[in-house]
C-alpha cells in the first residue's frame, strides 16, 4: 500500500497562508491524494481531494507535484479555528481494500494569534 | 441534513455490562462505516457496510458486533469490553465506498 509522510507538527500565525507538506514517493497512478483535518473534540471531516491538477475548493487548495511524489494542503488565511490535525490520505478506488479510508499519523497546526 | 449523528456522546460502561452505539443519517449514504481512535492516535478501520451487508471486518474482536437495520441506521452492540477498548468511537457515512466520507462527532467510550 501507498504511505505517505507528514510533519508531526506545524505552526503558522493567523492570517497567514499555511502550506502543510505530503510526501508519498510511491504512490501510483490510481491513487487519488486526499486531505481530512479533524479538530479536537471533533470527528475527521473532509478538506479536499486530487489526482493530477491542482485544486481549489472554498476550504483549501491542493498543489500537486507534476511527478505525483509529493503534494501541498495550503490554507489561504488560517485562523485560529483552522488548528486541527490534517492527514492527507491516498486512496486507490479502484483496488478492494485500499478503497477505504486510512489515516496516517498526520500533523498537527497549531495556530497562532 | 447532512450530518452523521452519533448517540450517546459519551458512555462509561462495566465489563460485564451490555450497550449499544448509535449512527445515523439521512444522507442517502449506502455505505457507513465504524472507526476507533485512541488518544493522540489516527482513526482506525473497524467495520464497513456497503449496501446494509457487512463488507469489511478489520479483525475486530467479537465482543464488538455490528449491526445497520436499515440504510439510515448503523449500530455497534457492546459485550464484555476490556479497559483497553475505553477510545472514541467514530461513524461514518458516504454516498459509496469510493466517495468522501462523513464523520459523526463520535461516542466517547470509557470502560472501567
Amino acid at each position: 500500500d501507498a504511505k505517505t509522510t507528514q510533519p508531526n507538527s506545524m505552526e503558522s500565525n493567523e492570517e497567514e497562508p499555511v502550506h502543510l507538506p505530503c510526501n508519498h514517493s510511491t504512490i501510483s497512478g490510481t491513487d487519488y491524494i486526499h486531505w481530512y483535518r479533524q479538530l479536537p473534540s471533533q470527528g475527521p471531516e473532509y478538506v479536499i481531494h486530487g489526482l493530477t491538477s491542482n485544486v481549489n475548493n472554498r476550504m483549501a487548495s491542493l498543489a500537486i507535484a507534476e511527478d505525483r511524489k509529493s503534494s501541498t494542503l495550503i490554507l489561504h488565511r488560517a485562523t485560529l479555528r483552522d488548528a486541527a490535525v490534517y492527514y492527507c490520505i491516498l486512496r486507490d478506488v479502484t483496488s478492494g481494500s485500499a478503497r477505504q479510508l486510512t489515516f496516517g499519523s498526520g500533523t498537527q497546526l497549531t495556530v497562532l494569534p | 441534513d447532512t450530518e452523521v449523528t452519533q448517540t450517546p456522546k459519551h458512555l462509561v460502561m462495566g465489563m460485564t455490562n451490555k450497550k449499544s452505539l448509535k449512527c445515523e443519517q439521512h444522507m442517502g449514504h449506502r455505505a457507513m462505516y465504524w472507526y476507533k481512535q485512541k488518544a493522540k492516535k489516527p482513526p482506525e478501520l473497524m467495520f464497513v457496510y456497503s449496501y446494509e451487508k457487512l463488507s469489511i471486518n478489520e479483525s475486530v474482536p467479537s465482543r464488538f458486533s455490528p449491526e445497520c437495520p436499515n440504510s439510515s441506521l448503523l449500530n455497534l452492540h457492546l459485550h464484555a469490553l476490556q479497559p483497553e477498548d475505553s477510545a472514541l468511537y467514530l461513524c461514518a457515512s458516504s454516498p459509496m465506498i469510493v466517495d468522501g466520507y462523513t464523520f459523526g462527532s463520535g461516542t466517547r467510550l470509557t470502560v472501567v
